[in-house]
């Protein structure tokens, strides 16, 4: 079983919805991300949190949003999204926000927009 | 910017033998080498990683090397199983801000 826990495991929204993913760490790590993962490739990084701060942006659509309401807490808001938004959403945490360290991910969020 | 590609996409073994996959990266002041294994329907998971200070690091059926002149650095999976079958991906750090440069991936299945 996996450290990092994400919900919804599955969501399919339509364009004009607004919904949330939600991840969650009990490790005490104080670094989480966010990627996307498109079916056959590799994680691409999207956010970085250190401390409940954003630290990095991967120049992300305004149409997601990102917020840390504290150490444990991730969440990326969604509205407006597009069908190429659709794939898997993964979240991950390390000790400290420092490419030295193991990333940890959960399981992710399986995104379908109609 | 930092590149890493991996080799082969895709791996077909016969149970008992022995997987070897290959990455090789750019950015001469990556010093951080995970191995992550996916498998359907879930996240990656670490199955190793290793340092540049470091040229080799094994546990149990799965050992990582690394040869930092040449810049490249393999999976070497004895003994496989067919719980092994997954997407394996390698990565590399090529800044100090928690950034990764995964390879493309590698689908190994392996065959009873």
């Amino acid at each position: 079983d996996t450290e990092v826990t994400q919900t919804p495991k599955h969501l399919v929204m339509g364009m004009t919805n607004k919904k949330s993913l939600k991840c969650e760490q009990h490790m005490g790590h104080r670094a989480m991300y966010w990627y996307k993962q498109k079916a056959k490739k590799p994680p691409e990084l999207m956010f970085v949190y250190s401390y409940e701060k954003l630290s990095i942006n991967e120049s992300v659509p305004s149409r997601f949003s990102p917020e840390c309401p504290n150490s444990s807490l991730l969440n990326l808001h969604l509205h407006a999204l597009q069908p190429e938004d659709s794939a898997l959403y993964l979240c991950a945490s390390t000790q400290t926000q420092d490419s030295n360290q193991p990333q940890h991910f959960g399981d992710g969020t399986r995104l379908s927009i109609l | 910017g930092e590149n890493v590609e991996q080799h082969p996409s895709t791996l077909s073994v016969q149970e008992g033998d022995s997987a070897v996959i290959k990455c090789t990266y750019s950015d001469s002041a990556s010093n951080y080498f995970p191995w992550y294994k996916q498998e359907l329907g879930k996240g990656p998971q670490l199955i190793i990683d290793i340092r540049s200070n470091v040229g080799e690091k094994k546990d149990q059926r799965i050992a990582v090397t690394l040869n930092k002149t040449a810049k490249h650095f393999s999976l070497h999976i004895t003994e496989t199983q067919p719980e092994d079958s997954a997407v394996y991906f390698c990565a590399a750090n090529f800044d100090s801000w928690g950034k990764l440069q995964f390879g493309a991936g590698t689908q190994v299945v392996v065959t009873p």
